[in-house]
């Protein structure tokens, strides 16, 4: 499985744009990139998964360069709410297990 | 729409006790997910099972064991529990739709090791 790297912590305010990039230079082919979104003390809440290009749902973007050796989690107009911590992950289309690696700590401020 | 359940959601025990925590997946989910985070740590993959069967194994100790029931509800069971057991269990399901697979966590157990 694919190692990722991300910043460990960002922050913002409220109503801006924020993009998380997740390296991942070991990315096999059969890889997919998902994202989950984690509240203190809940369940890690999917997010968002793609193979290449760009992706949209009702809650983000997710831009997979050309190389997939990175990709950008974007999440418009930030709410107090957003404020968590982000994993990226890599791995086989249907795998068994997920791998978090060290997420990214988003923090919001009004 | 039904989300996963576990049970208990708070556990207290001491040392050498035993301890079992319950997982009922997503109705039509076939694959159950056990998950440990310690504080302050990200979540580590335990055992998963795929319609009865353990599919995946990870860091899981060998004082724990888990089984998926016939209504793929899952439990796992732990013993001889010591101070470093001490963390949140999620436990997660999912289903091959459509050929993509989204594993849906339940809200977690807190397991407490005095």
């Amino acid at each position: 499985l694919a190692k990722t790297t991300q910043p460990i912590s960002m922050d913002s305010y409220e109503g801006q744009e924020v993009n998380i990039t997740c390296s991942h230079n070991n990315i096999a082919t059969n890889d997919y990139i998902t994202w989950y979104q984690q509240f203190p003390s809940q369940g890690p809440r999917f997010i968002i998964q793609g193979y290449k290009t760009k992706v949209t749902n009702e809650v983000a973007s997710l831009f997979i360069p050309a190389d997939r050796k990175s990709s950008t989690l974007s999440l418009p107009r930030v709410s107090l709410s957003d404020t968590a911590v982000y994993y990226c992950l890599v791995g086989v289309y249907n795998t068994d297990k997920l791998i978090f690696g060290t997420g990214t700590r988003l923090q919001v401020f009004p | 729409a039904a989300g996963v359940i576990q049970s208990p959601r708070h556990l207290i025990k001491e040392k050498r006790e035993t301890a079992t925590l319950k997982c009922y997946p997503i109705p039509r989910h076939d694959t159950v997910y056990w998950y440990q985070q310690g504080p302050g740590q990200d979540p580590q993959f335990l055992i998963s099972f795929y319609e009865k069967m353990q599919s995946d194994k990870g860091s899981i100790p060998d004082r724990f064991s888990a089984q998926q029931f016939s209504d793929y509800h899952s439990e796992l069971n732990m013993s001889s529990l010591e101070l470093g057991d001490s963390a949140l269990y999620f436990c997660a399901s999912s289903t091959t739709s459509g050929g993509q697979e989204t594993q849906y966590f339940g809200p977690g157990t807190r397991l407490l090791v005095l």
